[in-house]
């Protein structure tokens, strides 16, 4: 059954570097979306992704973070200077269209230090 | 902006017994879904309800949705150990964002 891959699977970063987390979503999939996880807590949308461009992204989506789709199968999110509250699992999901149900990756668990 | 509360947050029940646990969101919402997350692990799709008294049923659990009400229960009967996990519920917002619950952590004891 196809499924949704994430790498790394765990990444440590010191406060303030690049991260790069990579996605690839479900290959016939079009809608592509990032959320974040902090440990034991509810999860939060960051943004969607649709058509080549952004369609929609919350308040925690500010100018650290972008996303992109540099070929047809890779979908990454990078957060451009982290914090330490940036610390978080970091799940992407995909679907194909707007009323099936999202498909969540196994996520990237990133801890700032 | 919608927001989607869920109760109880914690829930532990014995094997056998019967509960449902409640989803509310704030506005007009047409598509409603449910999640299950074990620990440490990621969130796998359990229903997705797109209309007002859709009801669907797998297994042990049953999910209904009232629109009218913006409401939907997941119900569980006759729980087993393996149900353990925490259920979230989400809601559509109508653009391309979908809002999470808290979650309801559930325990079943043996």
């Amino acid at each position: 059954e196809p499924e949704v891959t994430q790498t790394p699977s765990h990444q440590v970063t010191q406060m303030g570097q690049e991260v790069i987390l990579r996605c690839v979503p479900i290959s016939n999939h079009l809608y592509f979306y990032w959320y974040r996880q902090i440990l034991g807590q509810k999860v939060e949308f960051l943004v969607s992704f649709y058509n080549n461009e952004i369609s929609e992204k919350s308040e925690i989506f500010d100018d650290q973070f972008s996303v992109e789709r540099p070929d047809g199968s890779n979908f990454t999110l990078k957060i451009r200077s982290t914090k330490l509250e940036d610390s978080a699992m970091y799940f992407c999901a995909s679907k194909r269209d707007p009323q099936e149900t999202q498909y969540f990756g196994p996520g990237t668990r990133l801890l700032v230090l | 902006e919608l927001k989607v509360e869920q109760n109880p947050l914690f829930l532990s029940m014995q094997e056998g017994k019967n509960y449902t646990i409640y989803c509310n969101y704030s506005t007009t919402s047409d598509r409603l879904y449910w999640y299950r997350q074990d620990p440490g692990k990621s969130l796998e799709s359990l229903f997705v309800l797109l209309s007002n008294g859709a009801v669907k049923q797998e297994g042990r659990l049953m999910a209904s949705l009232d629109t009218k009400a913006r409401l939907s229960t997941l119900h569980i009967t006759a729980a087993v150990h393996d149900l353990s996990a925490t259920y979230f519920c989400a809601a559509y917002t109508g653009g391309f964002k979908t809002i999470f619950g808290a979650g309801t952590r559930l325990f079943v004891k043996a």
